[in-house]
């Protein structure tokens, strides 16, 4: 897997958009970048993935850097249940393990 | 409705008594996983599974047996748990062309005296 690196911690005004980015600078050509979050101690939830395009869906937009070294999740207007702790992953290919990270904590305040 | 159910939801337990944490999806998923997570150690896999008869180590496999019988269901079992297995574990499940998209179970919390 490649190695992710995200901020421990960000705070957002509600309503605004929040923007969590992620370091992913030993990703591979072929290694997509996930995004899940987890709202206090339920189970994990796929958020979005890409590989080098743009993605968006009815959570959030994924926007990687053309060198795939970094990316960054877009909620486009953040409410208080946006509060989570947001992990960025980047699996091998061709392996089924699964590494997470620290992830990063997102604090929206009313 | 698609969902991952564990069972039970809250465990106390005492070290060296065998128990069992069941996982069930009903999406006809081929992999599926178990993760523990511990304050200041996040999110860690224990085993994972391709496919029925089909599992192999996560990065914390010790003192935790797996098995895949049916593709539904996957077991983690803790044949002498001990206090430092006390923890919050999740099972997910995911398509074998989408691994990496898991949907997760509501969390088993363990404690171990």
């Amino acid at each position: 897997d490649a190695k992710t690196t995200q901020p421990p911690s960000m705070d957002c005004a509600e309503g605004r958009a929040a923007n969590l980015p992620c370091n992913h600078s030993t990703i591979s050509g072929n290694e997509y970048v996930y995004w899940y979050r987890q709202i206090h101690s339920q189970g994990p939830q796929y958020i979005i993935h890409g590989l080098k395009n743009n993605e968006t869906n009815e959570m959030a937009s994924l926007i990687i850097t053309e060198d795939r070294k970094s990316s960054t999740l877009i909620l486009p207007h953040a409410t208080l249940r946006d509060t989570a702790v947001y992990y960025c992953i980047a699996p091998s290919t061709g392996g089924f393990k699964t590494i997470f990270g620290a992830g990063t904590r997102l604090f929206v305040k009313a | 409705e698609a969902q991952v159910t564990q069972n039970p939801r809250y465990l106390i337990t005492v070290t060296g008594k065998k128990l069992t944490v069941t996982c069930s999806q009903n999406m006809n998923h081929e992999y599926m996983s178990w993760y523990r997570q511990d304050p200041g150690l996040g999110l860690r896999q224990i085993y994972y599974s391709m496919n029925v008869e089909v599992t192999d180590k996560g990065d914390v496999p010790e003192g935790y047996k797996v098995s895949r019988k049916e593709k539904r269901n996957f077991p983690l079992i803790l044949e002498s748990p001990s206090p430092n297995q006390t923890s919050l574990y999740f099972c997910a499940s995911s398509s074998g062309t989408e691994v990496y998209e898991q949907y997760f179970g509501p969390g088993t919390r363990l404690t171990v005296t």
